[in-house]
């Protein structure tokens, strides 16, 4: 079966320094892997994505995530964090279409907490 | 575009009580989704749509239907309300690249059954 695991439900770094949220997978065939970011009070808002090709993906606001599909772990990275990027992320994951399975399958969220 | 758009932001039902989530998109997405967002649970999938006239049930659809008259258009309905409805509601559209679909979100409604 399809899961995703994110192992921190909480993230708290220093502005500045450099951020990770980790996310793990499971799928029976190739994954799409996805990240989302939640601000207080508004809804999902797409990062970036992994479908093939460079397993160094980058997204929006500095944010890039590494494929490591040994590991099968797709975790969210950036150089320097901001006091701004304080959010909830969300990690998702999709089999290949030959997999045949359309639905997302989402991790339950990781709060990160930059400190100025 | 104004995106997924979501009414009301937030509302009060007594139990036993019923109303309509409305959501809309001006994407002319074809693939639409309503969400239930709980404390420490992340997203759970309601019920989704693959084009007019067509749904189908998610995770957790019972106490919810829906409809899809219009390709803009995808209410989630709840008739008979109960305190464990009590959450953040997500409606999203989503676009194919390729063979791979990306999701947008709507800014939420929050619900709570007393």
């Amino acid at each position: 079966a399809q899961s995703v695991a994110q192992p921190e439900d909480q993230v708290n770094v220093a502005e500045g320094n450099p951020l990770t949220v980790k996310c793990t997978y499971s799928v029976s065939g190739n994954p799409y892997l996805f990240w989302y970011v939640q601000y207080p009070n508004r809804g999902l808002q797409f990062l970036l994505k992994y479908i093939t090709g460079d397993n160094l993906v980058k997204g929006s606001y500095g944010f890039e995530a590494e494929f490591n599909k040994s590991q099968t772990s797709f975790h969210l990275k950036k150089p320097s964090a901001l006091v701004s990027d304080s959010a909830l992320y969300f990690c998702a994951v999709r089999e290949s279409p030959a997999g045949n399975n359309r639905k997302l399958i989402w991790g339950l969220g990781t709060s990160l907490a930059v400190n100025p | 575009n104004a995106g997924v758009t979501q009414t009301p932001k937030f509302r009060i039902l007594k139990i036993g009580q019923s109303m309509t989530l409305q959501c809309a998109q001006d994407m002319n997405h074809n693939y639409m989704y309503w969400y239930r967002q709980d404390p420490g649970m992340g997203l759970k999938l309601i019920y989704y749509s693959v084009g007019a006239g067509i749904t189908d049930k998610g995770e957790v659809p019972n106490g919810y239907n829906v409809s899809r008259s219009t390709t803009e258009d995808f209410p989630l309905r709840l008739e008979l309300a109960a305190p464990s409805q009590t959450s953040v509601y997500f409606c999203a559209s989503s676009y194919y690249e390729g063979a791979v679909e990306t999701q947008y979100f709507g800014p939420g409604t929050r619900l709570l059954v007393l």
